[in-house]
């Protein structure tokens, strides 16, 4: 156990909707970043947050989005779903920004 | 090119033997390399990390880095059927930002 929750585990969703991923982090980590996996591929970077900023950012489309609130857990947020944002989104939290990460269960979302 | 290739496998040993798994890398500004292990429907789990030059150890797992090649691998002695996972090899360039850029993965599977 890495300490990093996420919520939901699970969620289907349809095409048009919205969704809100959310995170908490290690204790003590103040940088969370947040990656997509989908079924069969390695986690692809979306973005990264540190102290409430964001950090670097993925090839992601603006309709993902993101925010890190100050005990340092954090929210992803996608619109106007598509069928392709079906994956596995996992969170993984790390101290100072220092690059070792450590990621949480991971929520799996299915968009019909 | 991708950034990081992994043959996606699977590489089937016996039990007892030594697992052997590779990655490369296309950016020489790379700075720190990981593997996670992730079991079918769970979130990636690190296992090593290695920054330097040459091999580490951590109990059955040995690490081991070629800057000049663009190569990590990694070698898993005595295995066991527990360690049947898919292995993901990922990579680090601060200057990115600290995202981690995986590859796909290999697939493992230990025969009893």
């Amino acid at each position: 156990e890495t300490g990093v929750t996420q919520s939901p585990t699970h969620l289907i969703k349809t095409r048009g909707q919205q969704v809100t991923l959310r995170c908490s982090s290690q204790s003590g980590h103040n940088t969370v970043s947040w990656y997509q996996q989908a079924l069969g591929q390695g986690p692809q970077f979306i973005f990264q947050y540190y102290r409430e900023e964001e950090n670097g950012r993925g090839n992601f489309p603006p309709r993902f989005s993101g925010l890190q609130f100050p005990n340092y857990s954090s929210e992803l947020n996608v619109n106007a779903l598509e069928l392709d944002d079906s994956a596995l989104y996992l969170c993984a939290s790390s101290l100072e920004r220092t690059d070792t990460q450590y990621f949480g269960p991971g929520t799996r979302l299915t968009v019909l | 090119q991708k950034e990081v290739e992994q043959n996606s496998g699977p590489l089937s040993v016996p039990e007892g033997a030594i697992a052997s798994l590779n990655c490369t890398y296309s950016d020489r500004g790379s700075q720190s390399f990981f593997w996670y292990r992730q079991y079918s429907g769970k979130s990636p789990e690190l296992i090593m990390f290695i920054y330097s030059n040459g091999d580490k150890e951590d109990g059955r797992f040995t690490a081991q880095l070629n800057k000049a090649s663009q190569y990590v691998s990694l070698l898993i002695r005595d295995s066991q059927p527990s360690d049947s996972a898919t292995y993901l090899c990922a990579v680090n360039r601060e200057a990115a930002g600290n995202k981690l850029t995986f590859g796909g993965g290999t697939r493992v599977l230990v025969k009893p």
